[in-house]
């Protein structure tokens, strides 16, 4: 069982915005600004798309952006592309010297 | 450019032991903590380990905790995982990655390992 609850799917048109949900407790996502949140195609590691709930690093599209409230993270996506089509992971510091995942999220892009 | 490579992984008996490698390139190494993360086949992300700049501490999720043991030689640039009583459910594609508790920002491209008689 993951620490971190992710939907298992989410799908959007091409042009069209998703927002994948991460949802923790007051231990983890709700108490500390640090939300990261990972795309993964198939067959290939994992890459960072945001860190610290809001922040891109450089070389992200800012089509990706990265928002908090509460206990639930989220990720959006705006202006789908084909390319961004893959699983989609967000993690927290777990706080207990430790990282927690969510159990991932697999974006169709329809 | 980072670079993290990943060696070591194979298939090995329930009860054996592997060491796994990771060899760091493109930063200063020295400087970053550093994370072992798997992932099971056809499953999520799962942190295992994290190791402090000097070496001095590592923390252990409880799913590997007194049986896995990470260590770095900041001389080598170079990460260790010892993993000692492998049972199938340690089979995964094993990632190291810069980064420590809260984040991590590279990836390497993963060592698979097959725990299986």
């Amino acid at each position: 069982q993951s620490a971190l609850t992710q939907p298992p799917s989410a799908s959007g048109s091409p042009g069209q915005s998703v927002t994948i949900s991460c949802t923790g407790t007051s231990s983890d996502v709700g108490g500390y600004n640090y939300v990261s949140w990972y795309q993964q195609h198939p067959g290939k590691a994992p890459k960072l798309m945001i860190y610290e709930v809001t922040k891109r690093p450089s070389g992200v599209p800012d089509r990706f952006s990265g928002s908090k409230s509460g206990n639930t993270a989220s990720l959006t996506v705006s202006g789908l592309q084909a390319e961004d089509e893959a699983d989609y992971y967000c993690s927290s510091y777990g706080g207990s010297d430790n990282l927690v995942f969510g159990g991932g999220t697999k974006l169709t892009v329809l | 450019q980072v670079q993290l490579v990943e060696s070591g992984g194979g298939l090995v008996k329930p009860g054996g032991s592997l060491r796994l490698s990771c060899a760091a390139s493109g930063f200063t190494f020295s400087d970053y903590y550093m994370t072992w993360i798997r992932q099971a086949p056809g499953k999520g992300l799962e942190w295992i380990s994290y190791i402090t700049t000097s070496g001095t501490t590592a923390y252990y999720a409880d799913s590997v905790k007194g049986r896995f043991t990470f260590s770095r030689d900041n001389a080598k640039n170079s990460l260790y995982l010892q993993m000692d009583s492998l049972r199938a459910e340690d089979t995964a594609m094993y990632y190291c990655a810069r980064g420590g508790r809260t984040t991590v920002t590279y990836w390497g491209q993963g060592t698979l390992v097959t725990v299986s008689s």
